[in-house]
């Protein structure tokens, strides 16, 4: 499977613990996404990498959360002190900028549900 | 904020066409329709974009008002597996654009 991967898929913890998240992208894209979801709502935009560079934050991404891609390929989503309003899905996505056309589409991966007790 | 307004919910009978529409009345002239979908406990995949003609491809067909303020994702031959919540987003199609979903419409398809 050459899609995204994200490690682990299910996170429990508790409230004050650190947690880091994985991600691989599609090897050959340069562009990373973080993204977070709520139950019954969409997801919401944490950050983006091009290549090592993290070019954008939400406001979302408080203190508490850090998100690194050191060498531009995989990426780790790291949450300090974690709270119970953490617990979601963190999604991750992947796209190319080098892709002829005028296409952009971000492939999602399957997420890593996190719950803090 | 999302840009577009879609129903909370649908239902489809199984094997009839599934018409999602979404509202995109303040969409900029550089700005695509992308429809994405997400199956329960999965990441959102990739359904279709378009810009203002109407595009097909295997999963679905895309019709874009003339007047681009509004967009019908088309589900032809519905099945059980299209249950899921279908996202209607507007966005620039070059550059490293976030995605800005809204809550989606949740498309229930019934045997």
């Amino acid at each position: 499977d050459t899609g995204v991967s994200q490690d682990p898929r299910h996170k429990i913890t508790k409230r004050g613990q650190n947690v880091t998240f994985r991600c691989d992208p599609i090897s050959e894209h340069n562009r990373l996404y973080w993204y977070r979801q709520t139950l019954g709502q969409g997801p919401e935009f944490l950050t983006y990498f091009q290549n090592e560079a993290q070019l954008e934050k939400s406001r979302l991404l408080s203190d508490r959360f850090s998100a690194e891609r050191p060498k531009g390929s995989f990426s780790t989503l790291e949450i300090q002190r974690t709270e119970q309003g953490d617990s979601a899905m963190y999604l991750c996505a992947s796209s190319s900028n080098r892709k002829r056309g005028d296409y952009n589409e971000q492939f999602f991966g399957p997420g890593t549900r996190l719950t803090v007790l | 904020d999302a840009k577009t307004t879609q129903p909370p919910s649908m239902d489809c009978a199984e094997g009839r066409a599934a018409n999602l529409p979404c509202n995109h009345s303040t969409i900029s002239g550089n700005e695509y329709v992308y429809w994405y979908r997400q199956i329960h406990s999965q990441g959102p995949q990739y359904i279709i974009h378009g810009l203002k003609n109407n595009e097909t491809n295997e999963m679905a067909s895309l019709i874009i008002t003339e007047d681009r303020k509004s967009s019908t994702l088309i589900l032809p031959h519905a099945t059980l597996r299209d249950t899921a919540v279908y996202y209607c987003i507007v966005r620039p199609n070059t550059g490293g654009f976030k995605t800005i979903f809204g809550a989606g419409t949740r498309l229930f398809v019934k045997a």
